[in-house]
């Protein structure tokens, strides 16, 4: 049962390089967001999607696009990558929007931006 | 806008109590959770509460909630070296899902 699996594990990148974080969930949930971790500021929400052709912003969206083109799949897409994206990149997914919030996450992604 | 804080850490004994304290801002919040995070992992859920709850148990965890002061607790008996993690706060309001967390407590038990 694999759950929420996020590809690549860990990624450095160059200032101004563009890449996208892959995120898979196999549990039909209809909820899929990101969130990124800093020290000492905990998660903080960049977009999420209600379903599939829905997606929103959250609280710290800029710099980063997202879509939902299958229930399953709901990549990240740095676009043009700055040392303050340097973090790390949790998907996280829920069987609906509304539901009691026990969201399952994947194991995280390290990106290190130069 | 919304906001939850935490203590950055907390060191206990094995096989003492922990207690893990949160404060939060948005009076509208309907669940408020406890995530775990162990090293190099996502977070897991451990427990979570209704705003209209006080008090929940759920084996060796106690969450307590006072709506007034917008205080919650999670309260681990008997603490084992396997407790250690990272423990995260959240709130939801509008979406149940779309929850705001805390910066996290570092949990050290000391066998």
């Amino acid at each position: 049962n694999a759950g929420v699996t996020q590809t690549p594990k860990f990624q450095v990148l160059k200032t101004g390089q563009s890449m996208t974080l892959q995120c898979a969930q196999d549990m039909n949930h209809e909820y899929m967001s990101w969130y990124r971790q800093d020290p000492g500021m905990g998660l903080r929400l960049i977009h999420y999607s209600v379903g599939a052709g829905i997606t929103d912003q959250g609280e710290v969206p800029n710099g980063y696009n997202v879509s939902r083109s299958t229930t399953e799949d709901f990549p990240l897409r740095l676009l043009s990558a700055a040392p303050s994206q340097t973090s790390v990149y949790f998907c996280a997914s829920s069987y609906s929007a509304g539901a009691t919030g026990e969201l399952f996450f994947g194991e995280g992604s390290r990106l290190t931006v130069l | 806008g919304e906001d939850v804080e935490q203590s950055l850490f907390l060191s206990v004994r094995e096989g003492d109590s922990s207690v893990i304290n949160c404060t939060y801002t948005d009076s509208s919040s309907t669940y408020l959770y406890w995530y775990k995070q162990e090293p190099g992992a996502g977070l897991q859920l451990l427990t979570y509460i209704f705003s209209n709850m006080d008090m929940k148990q759920d084996q060796r965890l106690t969450v307590l909630l006072n709506k007034k002061d917008k205080h919650l607790s999670l309260r681990i008996a008997d603490t084992q070296t396997g407790d250690s993690a990272i423990y995260f706060c959240a709130e939801s309001t509008e979406y149940g899902n779309k929850l705001v967390f805390g910066a996290g407590t570092i949990l050290r038990v000391k066998s």
